[in-house]
């Protein structure tokens, strides 16, 4: 089926570096990219959606200058945590959108990515 | 924006009873409501997924039923086991693919 990979599957850093994440979309293209976070015990809660060639949609209460995405191709999006903070230690999830014939779309996501900022 | 509530926040049962899980929306333009299932530190899974335009659907041991009148849907599982503890979560999807995500229910087989 569909593959999504995320890298890297975990990072630690120092609190005011920057991380970026990517995510890829292995055997289908996919113009839309979705970035989740995922804090310990909670739900997963949407926080943008990267839009290939054009810029990113943010939900409500997401920084676009904090949480800055490029989706540069059709197999790539990119999410890239400025400035770090420990409070942005969480999991990322990022996830792509597949049609699949006459089924509609199925979402498949990413392994995830652990960030722990220190 | 959708909203979507996920009950109950924890369920225990004992191996081989059936397990139900509930969840409602906000958005009547949502038409995809997939169901997850999610271990400790990993991906969620697509365990079970229904469309707008059904009322029912089944694969083995899980089922899922839509009311899209009253917007809400629901994942029953029949004779669980162990391997079934998780956390599941369920969500709503407008058409552009966009998931709105219960806040999820801890399920425990006792074995």
């Amino acid at each position: 089926g569909a593959v999504v990979s995320q890298h890297p599957s975990w990072v630690i850093c120092k609190s005011g570096t920057s991380v970026k994440i990517e995510c890829r979309s292995l055997d289908f293209q996919a113009t839309t990219m979705f970035w989740y976070r995922q804090f310990p015990k909670q739900s997963l809660m949407l926080m943008a959606t990267s839009n290939e060639g054009s810029k990113a949609t943010y939900e409500q209460g997401v920084e676009k200058d904090k949480f800055l995405i490029n989706h540069a191709s059709l197999t790539l999006s990119t999410l890239t945590v400025t400035s770090a903070h420990p409070e942005d230690s969480s999991f990322y999830i990022c996830s792509a959108p597949r049609v699949l014939g006459n089924s509609g779309r199925e979402q498949f996501f990413g392994p995830g990515t652990r960030l722990t900022v220190l | 924006g959708e909203n979507v509530e996920q009950h109950p926040s924890t369920l225990s049962v004992q191996e081989g009873d059936s397990a139900v899980i509930k969840c409602t929306y906000s958005d009547s333009a949502s038409n995809y409501f997939p169901w997850y299932k999610q271990e400790l530190g990993k991906r969620p899974q697509l365990i079970i997924d229904i469309r707008s335009n059904v009322g029912e659907k089944k694969d083995q041991r899980i089922a899922v039923t839509l009311n899209k009148t009253a917007k809400h849907f629901s994942l029953h599982i029949t004779e669980t086991q162990p391997e079934d503890s998780a956390v599941y979560f369920c969500a709503a999807s407008i058409p552009g693919g966009k998931s709105t995500f219960g806040d999820g229910t801890t399920l425990t087989v006792k074995p």
